[in-house]
């Protein structure tokens, strides 16, 4: 069966502290996409990050970075420096093999970053 | 220009009542989706329709239809209303059924509250 655990309920930084999010899939499949998401305060769902099962490049986009490890069956996430901004809730999913539409969400973390 | 747009953003009503809520995307995508986050953020997947065709339906009840006159509207129907579905309900759209670039965009979120 598919799962994604995201053991982080909340969490609290003071801005410019680097922090990571974790994220565990379990899946019995070779083949499948991890994605991270972000809601902010608004509201609305904003995609992050797409990996797929065979790229376990790390990949870096500003301040954000994904370390992707299949040998633990992790995908977290890691925000240098953080800011305000950055609160949200953060959702990892992961969809596949025999129905790539069906994503399974975790349950979130939410990230408070305070001035 | 909005990618995924849903209305009405509220919609507070009475239980027993029916309701619609509607979903449009520009994107050109040819699969969309409701999902249903509940009051702890848990994001679960209702329904899922590509080209007009449903391909994802999840353990609901029946008391909600959706309908999807072309690709590029999702409408949901919500007979009868209960306490219980008070809830945010996204609309979601991805491209292609087949794994490749299958990160799905959400609209804006209806927040429903059922009085």
């Amino acid at each position: 069966a598919q799962k994604v655990t995201q053991a982080q309920t909340e969490i609290s930084v003071v801005e410019k502290e680097d922090v990571t999010l974790d994220c565990v899939y379990e899946t019995r499949d070779t083949t499948y996409y991890l994605f991270w998401y972000k809601q902010p305060p608004s509201g609305e769902l904003v995609f992050l990050i797409r990996r797929n099962s065979f790229d376990e490049q790390n990949e870096i986009s500003g301040r954000y970075s994904w370390n992707f490890q299949k040998s633990t069956s992790s995908f977290n996430f890691t925000i240098t420096a953080s800011q305000v901004v950055d609160s949200a809730v953060y959702f990892c999913a992961l969809s596949g093999p025999y129905n790539f539409n069906k994503f399974y969400f975790g349950s979130g973390t939410k990230l408070n970053v305070k001035p | 220009d909005t990618a995924v747009s849903q209305t009405p953003k509220y919609l507070v009503t009475q239980m027993g009542n029916d309701k619609s809520i509607k979903c449009e995307q520009n994107l050109g995508h040819d699969t969309m989706y409701w999902y249903k986050q509940d009051s702890k953020k848990f994001l679960k997947i209702m329904f899922s329709y590509n080209n007009k065709e449903l391909i994802i339906n999840e353990t609901v009840p029946n008391r909600f239809s959706p309908k999807s006159p072309d690709k590029a509207h999702l409408n949901l129907h919500i007979n009868s209303l209960e306490l219980g579905d008070s809830a945010v309900y996204f609309c979601a759209s991805s491209n292609g059924i087949s794994g490749s670039y299958n990160e799905q965009f959400f609209g804006p979120g209806t927040r429903l509250t059922v009085l």
